[in-house]
């Protein structure tokens, strides 16, 4: 496809379990980046990766959340033992390589509802 | 710390009304000044990036423009479909990360 991807559109868990939410970034970028929107909020930064590797973790919230991507293409944003808080928009972004002052391309999100 | 404040958080216009929207910072080391257009439950869409102060860009309607201390987003003769919450984003020192504003929700009425 032309654009980010991201799936599922929507997931709805129940607190404590276990999710996966994935990113497939426009063909050929190699940097990625996740971000958290909130109701009302605009979007706050998570992980940046550059190829396979996390660049930049700075803004994962705790260690419940971790990202990989494993083939410096797909990415999986794993959150473990789901709280309500972390009911919000998971947004990806990808950018062609991640130097100077590239503009950063957004999928559609995904609509994390934890109960 | 990097902050991005933009106001108004929400706005009315009349078609036809001209406006504009504000988004000032405060970062060390500014690389680069963002705006994305947000439809309702869909992701941003970037509209324009600014490096330097005194810059300015143009697209349809919209026309942003950079200062040291803030940008604006000016909306000529907004139309109904320009309705959508406007982002703005700094991108600052060494990092790649984008840091956001709440955002302004425009509403154009017919």
């Amino acid at each position: 496809g032309a654009g980010v991807s991201q799936t599922p559109s929507n997931k709805v868990t129940e607190k404590g379990k276990y999710v996966e939410l994935r990113c497939d970034p426009i063909s050929g970028h190699t940097a990625l980046y996740w971000y958290r929107q909130s109701l009302g909020q605009g979007p706050e930064f998570l992980i940046y990766f550059q190829g396979t590797g996390a660049a930049d973790d700075s803004g994962l919230p705790n260690d419940r959340f971790f990202a990989v991507r494993p083939e410096g293409s797909v990415s999986t944003l794993k959150i473990q033992r789901t709280e309500r808080g972390d009911s919000a928009v998971y947004l990806c972004a990808s950018s062609p390589d991640g130097g100077g002052q590239e503009t950063q391309y957004f999928g559609p999100g995904t609509r994390l509802l934890v109960l | 710390e990097d902050q991005v404040t933009q106001s108004p958080e929400a706005l009315r216009l009349q078609e036809g009304e001209s406006s504009s929207l504000n988004c000032s910072y405060t970062v060390s080391g500014l690389r680069g000044l963002f705006w994305y257009r947000q439809d309702p439950g869909k992701g941003p869409e970037f509209l324009f990036t600014l490096y330097s102060a005194g810059e300015e860009k143009e697209k349809e309607r919209l026309k942003a423009t950079l200062t040291k201390k803030e940008s604006f987003l000016h909306i000529t003769a907004p139309k109904p479909e320009d309705s959508a919450t406007y982002l703005c984003a700094v991108q600052a020192g060494g990092f790649q990360k984008l840091v956001f504003g709440t955002g302004t929700r425009l509403l154009v009425s017919p």
